[in-house]
């Protein structure tokens, strides 16, 4: 069964400061993968996805992510974050045949003044 | 813009209950979803549906039935409400087709207490 592993449950950071928020995912078929984040009180939104193409897939508020298919990872990085960034986000998975989408259990970012 | 709505923001009920969370979308998309989310735990998929009476098990389905009677429209039902569904329930819906498919779309959820 495929699954999605997002290892750091919370991760703090310095304003201003680089962040890199780790996925893995298990699957041996093609898969779509997707970033989402969720602010404080606040529903879900899509943050980027990675259909095809281009591995390297960005944001419009500077969020980036790689897809590794070797590693099977899709980190989402950003080199500078903001107060505004502070929220939970979840990694999720789709896989080329299915028709559902498997999200791993969310990482909170906590910004440090 | 896609909106999805839910019925409720919040709702407290009783042991035993029967309860309904309507959700509904206006934009057209074939798939919907019924996710519950607890701390620690991130998401997880109750039901989906691809098509109108369509119904798939996600990775919780005990204890839950869904209804698409229409393609806007997903229905969420707890036959007999236990504590331990206590949780915030989010709907969402996607596209199967085209550039933004597989997006999902996610309504404001619904924060079930049941005592």
């Amino acid at each position: 069964a495929q699954s999605v592993t997002q290892l750091d449950s919370q991760v703090p950071v310095f304003e201003e400061a680089p962040v890199e928020l780790r996925c893995n995912y298990s699957s041996s078929v093609s898969v779509y993968l997707f970033w989402y984040v969720q602010y404080p009180n606040q529903g879900l939104q899509l943050l980027l996805k990675y259909l095809s193409g281009s591995t390297l897939v960005e944001s419009i508020n500077g969020f980036e992510a790689e897809f590794n298919k070797s590693q099977t990872s899709f980190h989402l990085r950003k080199p500078s974050v903001h107060i505004s960034d502070t929220a939970e986000y979840f990694c999720a998975v789709r896989r080329n045949r299915d028709d559902k989408i498997i999200f791993g259990k969310g990482t909170r970012l906590h910004i440090l003044p | 813009d896609v909106k999805v709505t839910q019925s409720s923001r919040y709702l407290v009920k009783r042991t035993g209950e029967k309860v309904f969370l309507e959700c509904v979308q206006d934009m057209d998309h074939e798939n919907m979803f019924w996710y519950r989310q607890d701390p620690g735990l991130g998401l997880r998929l109750i039901y989906f549906s691809y098509d109108v009476k369509m119904k798939e098990k996600g990775d919780i389905p005990e204890g839950y039935s869904v209804s698409r009677e229409k393609k806007e429209r997903f229905s969420l039902i707890l036959e007999s409400a236990s504590t331990n569904q206590t949780s915030m329930y989010l709907c969402a819906s996607s596209l199967e087709s085209g550039p933004r498919r597989y997006e999902q779309y996610f309504g404001p959820g619904t924060r079930l207490t049941v005592t």
